[in-house]
């Protein structure tokens, strides 16, 4: 069966200093691959998604950027973190080709910018 | 402008049924998805309608109207877990995931 890792699942951080976020997806070749975030009482914002290893789409311009080194690894990072980059943070997994299949996520990190 | 409406928060009793409710406008349709999200945790996958109707699937169901752009979720004999986020989602014509904020569902014993 298939399985997401996502890590870590806390991380407090100071404004301005470097963020790597890892998705490591178990059990399915070339998934389509998603970084959300989702604001305290809020629905999902996606931040990028990958159809392959160095295919990225950005949906939301801002100081992230994602990186699909790997067919099953996703990362997502920054170079210098603001206060408004603060919020729970999802990878998400699907199979290629089948929309109609639902996104399966994993646990999420939750992040504070201090 | 791709929209998605549904209550903030609705409050129902341990046993009861309950319907959530689920508006679309988006650029065309290609199918509509209910997640379940406890506090704190990821989203869950619950059900997928793409055609008009009830599916149904234990406790839980899921209807869709196409030409009303609305879908519910009922859920039956309510449990204390059920308390959890209910997340619409709908894919649209690009086959991208269009997402509602979310109802808050709180029971109540």
């Amino acid at each position: 069966s298939q399985t997401i890792h996502q890590w870590p699942a806390t991380l407090v951080q100071p404004v301005g200093s470097p963020l790597s976020l890892e998705c490591t997806v178990e059990g399915t070749s070339n998934p389509n691959l998603y970084w959300y975030r989702q604001a305290a009482g809020r629905g999902l914002q996606l931040l990028f998604y990958s159809v392959g290893i160095g295919q990225i789409s950005s949906e939301v311009p801002q100081n992230l950027s994602a990186s699909r080194p790997q067919d099953r690894q996703f990362i997502l990072s920054s170079k210098k973190l603001l206060l408004s980059d603060s919020g729970f943070y999802l990878c998400a997994w699907s199979l290629r080709g089948e929309p109609h299949q639902p996104q399966h996520f994993g646990d999420g990190t939750r992040l504070s910018i201090l | 402008g791709q929209n998605i409406d549904q209550p903030t928060e609705m409050t129902a009793t341990e046993g009861a049924i309950v319907q959530i409710n689920c508006t679309y406008q988006t650029s065309g349709f290609n199918g509509l998805f209910w997640y379940q999200q406890h506090a704190g945790e990821a989203p869950t996958f619950l059900s997928y309608n793409v055609l008009d109707g009830l599916e149904e699937k234990g406790r839980f169901s899921s209807f869709l109207s196409r030409s009303k752009g609305y879908s519910y979720l009922l859920l039956k004999e309510l449990q204390m877990k059920d308390s959890a986020s209910y997340l619409c989602a709908v894919l649209d014509s690009n086959y991208q995931l269009i997402w509602g904020a979310g109802t808050k569902l709180i029971i109540k014993p």
